[in-house]
């Protein structure tokens, strides 16, 4: 089975401030890789995915992700953040090419961006 | 239109008593998930339901069942609610199992068992 270990459960950073929460899977053969954004009382919703291709991905509001095959990363990134960034950051994996496991979560980083 | 959708947002009841949660896609998707965000926010699979195929995550107390009408539904049927049942609950579903095209997370539901 698969797991995902994100270092940093709680993360402090002043606004303009550049970013990157890490993220390590553990998992013997292909997965695809996810980051989730949740604010503050509110859904899950997608930042950015990896599942083949170019392994620097680029999502939505500024944020991208590096998949790094040999050290099984997926670190996620923003050269500026804003306070709107507050909020909880989730990676999470699935096996590719079929199967209904679903994401396996990592922990979550508490991102708390300071005016 | 909300592309999927729980029903209610917010539930307390009491130790003991029977409740379900609805949840409703409308993206056409094969496959559904529920969730379970515990009080440090971390996010567990307790279900996923493809084309009549039920897949439990083996932790899951079977006072949990998951109920599929039809390929747009599935609803959260919880016996016997415990106070550590209190949790968010959330509902998701992707385009087909396994995919890498995303999952579509419902706005939750929370619920607090007194």
């Amino acid at each position: 089975a698969q797991s995902v270990s994100q270092h940093n459960h709680h993360v402090i950073l002043s606004e303009a401030a550049s970013l990157e929460l890490g993220c390590n899977y553990s998992y013997g053969g292909t997965v695809n890789l996810f980051w989730y954004v949740q604010y503050p009382g509110q859904h899950l919703q997608l930042l950015l995915k990896y599942f083949s291709g170019d392994p620097l991905v680029k999502g939505i509001k500024g944020f991208e992700a590096e998949f790094i095959k040999s050290k099984f990363s997926f670190n996620l990134r923003k050269p500026s953040v804003q306070w709107s960034d507050t909020a909880e950051y989730f990676c999470a994996v699935n096996p590719a090419g079929g199967g209904a496991d679903g994401l396996t979560f990592g922990k979550g980083t508490h991102l708390i961006i300071q005016p | 239109d909300t592309a999927v959708s729980q029903t209610p947002k917010y539930l307390v009841t009491q130790m003991g008593n029977d409740k379900s949660i609805k949840c409703e896609q409308n993206l056409g998707h094969d496959t559904m998930y529920w969730y379970k965000q515990d009080s440090k926010k971390f996010l567990k699979i307790m279900f996923s339901y493809n084309n009549k195929e039920l897949i439990i995550n083996e932790t899951v107390p079977n006072r949990f069942s998951p109920k599929s009408p039809d390929k747009a539904h599935l609803n959260l049927h919880i016996n016997s609610l415990e106070l550590g049942d209190s949790a968010v609950y959330f509902c998701a579903s992707s385009q087909a199992a396994g995919e890498a095209y995303g999952y579509t997370f419902g706005s939750g539901t929370r619920l607090t068992v007194v």
